[in-house]
């Protein structure tokens, strides 16, 4: 049984640009949430989609969205990336209900230079 | 503002004692807890959680405990295991997020 699934693993792209992150939930979850980890940090909550809508949004600025597909699966994306968006991004999928049986994805490391 | 604080770092154990790591919380409407494990280059592996309706949860090698009253959570690990050398991270959640500590890395000596 699968866990979750994210890609890509690593990513470097340019201050100014945009990036895509995707994530497919374990098996039987129908819930994703999106957490940011810098270095030395705990991870920090974006957001969370449920029926393919945002649920809930943590604080973060609006250049960050995402967008939940009709199998579950998620994306993350970044406009205008800035050096400080440099961290690991992490995908958690959940049954319904959100909090119980959370499961981490091993994240995908974005550099940006 | 930092909702949930690992004041320790890092901690070392020599192989076979008991591992405590610590966790302070500040809001009362938390009603959840979790201990994450995780190694470089992987996400976090659920290790143990405690509903705020308990005070102790066991499970193997692994002990959480909850102070409601102190608002802190304490995770036991006994015996320490080298293979239980990991950064260890507490989160709280009152709903749909949780909110994360920044980690205790435990080293065991062997």
């Amino acid at each position: 049984d699968a866990g979750v699934t994210q890609s890509p693993t690593h990513l470097i792209k340019t201050r100014g640009q945009q990036v895509t992150l995707r994530c497919s939930p374990k098996s039987g979850h129908d819930t994703v949430s999106w957490y940011q980890q810098a270095l030395g940090q705990g991870p920090q909550f974006i957001f969370q989609y449920y029926e393919e809508e945002e649920r809930q949004r943590g604080n973060f600025p609006d250049r960050f969205s995402g967008h939940q597909f009709p199998n579950y699966s998620s994306e993350l994306n970044v406009n205008a990336l800035l050096l400080g968006d440099s961290a690991l991004y992490l995908c958690a999928s959940s049954p319904t209900g959100g909090s119980y049986g959370y499961t981490f994805g091993s994240g995908t490391r974005l550099t940006v230079v | 503002d930092q909702q949930v604080k690992q004041n320790s770092p890092s901690l070392s154990v020599q192989e076979g004692r008991i591992s405590i790591l610590n966790c302070d919380y500040t809001n009362s409407m938390f009603d959840y807890f979790l201990w994450y494990k995780k190694y470089p280059a992987e996400g976090p592996t659920f290790l143990i959680s405690i509903s705020s309706i308990k005070d102790k949860n066991e499970d193997g090698r692994f002990t959480v405990f909850l102070n409601k009253s102190a608002k802190h959570l304490s995770l036991h690990i006994v015996p320490s295991q080298p293979g239980d050398s990991a950064v260890y991270f507490c989160a709280a959640s009152a709903g749909n997020q949780f909110y994360f500590g920044t980690g205790t890395s435990l080293t065991v000596i062997p």
